[in-house]
């Protein structure tokens, strides 16, 4: 069975300090890796996704995830936090013999203070 | 805009009651998917279409869960028999298959079930 962890309830960061969220998954076959964001009251925005290929990928608003095999994680990123950025972020894979469903984490919340 | 839709946003019902939610895909995407969303977790996967036909259900969708995309467009999810253990934020969300398996899905902004 694929699964996706999560192991950080919530992340604190100060405005302007790089940030990390973490993500470990667990696969047969090849990960398909996808981050989300939810805002309060919203559905789930996509960020970025790995598929193959170099295994640092850049996404939307200003956010990376880096690809480990070895390590089995894809642990988000961005070089400088900003207040708007705080809200519940989710890792999901799809494993490349589960079909086409997303196996989510149970989300992040990240708290940007200024 | 031309993003996923859901409706009703809200739906409060009582325990056993029956009800229905709408979904709208991208135009473009012929697969479409729902989730289920409880406080403090992830969405979980519940079904998915490509065109009309459902080709995937998880074991989390009794018997009391049905859902349809006749023409390959809208879907609908109904639950007959409504308990409070169905609380929860339903999501839909839709994807293309030009680039396989790599397809991000896009969700739209769900649909909250409250179960009195």
């Amino acid at each position: 069975a694929q699964s996706v962890a999560q192991p950080e309830d919530q992340v604190n960061v100060a405005e302007g300090n790089p940030l990390t969220v973490k993500c470990t998954y667990s696969v047969s076959g090849n990960p398909y890796l996808f981050w989300y964001v939810q805002y309060p009251n919203r559905g789930l925005q996509f960020l970025l996704k790995y598929i193959t290929g170099d295994n640092l990928v850049k996404g939307s608003y200003g956010f990376e995830a880096e690809f480990n095999k070895s390590q089995t994680s894809f642990h988000l990123k961005k070089p400088s936090a900003l207040v708007s950025d705080s809200a519940l972020y989710f890792c999901a894979v799809r494993g490349d013999s589960y079909g086409n469903k997303l196996v989510f984490g149970a989300g992040t919340i990240l708290r940007v203070k200024s | 805009d031309t993003g996923v839709s859901q409706d009703p946003r809200h739906k409060i019902t009582k325990r056993g009651q029956n009800v229905t939610f709408r979904c709208d895909p991208i135009s473009e995407h012929n697969r479409l998917y729902w989730y289920r969303q409880t406080l403090g977790q992830g969405p979980e996967f519940l079904t998915y279409f490509q065109n009309e036909a459902q080709l995937e259900k998880s074991r989390l969708l009794s018997d009391r869960f049905s859902a349809e995309r006749p023409k390959g467009s809208f879907s609908t999810l109904e639950i007959q028999r409504t308990e409070q253990g169905d609380s929860a934020m339903y999501l839909c969300a839709s994807s293309d298959t030009l680039a396989g398996v790599g397809n991000e899905q896009f969700f739209g902004p769900g649909t909250r079930l409250t179960v009195l």
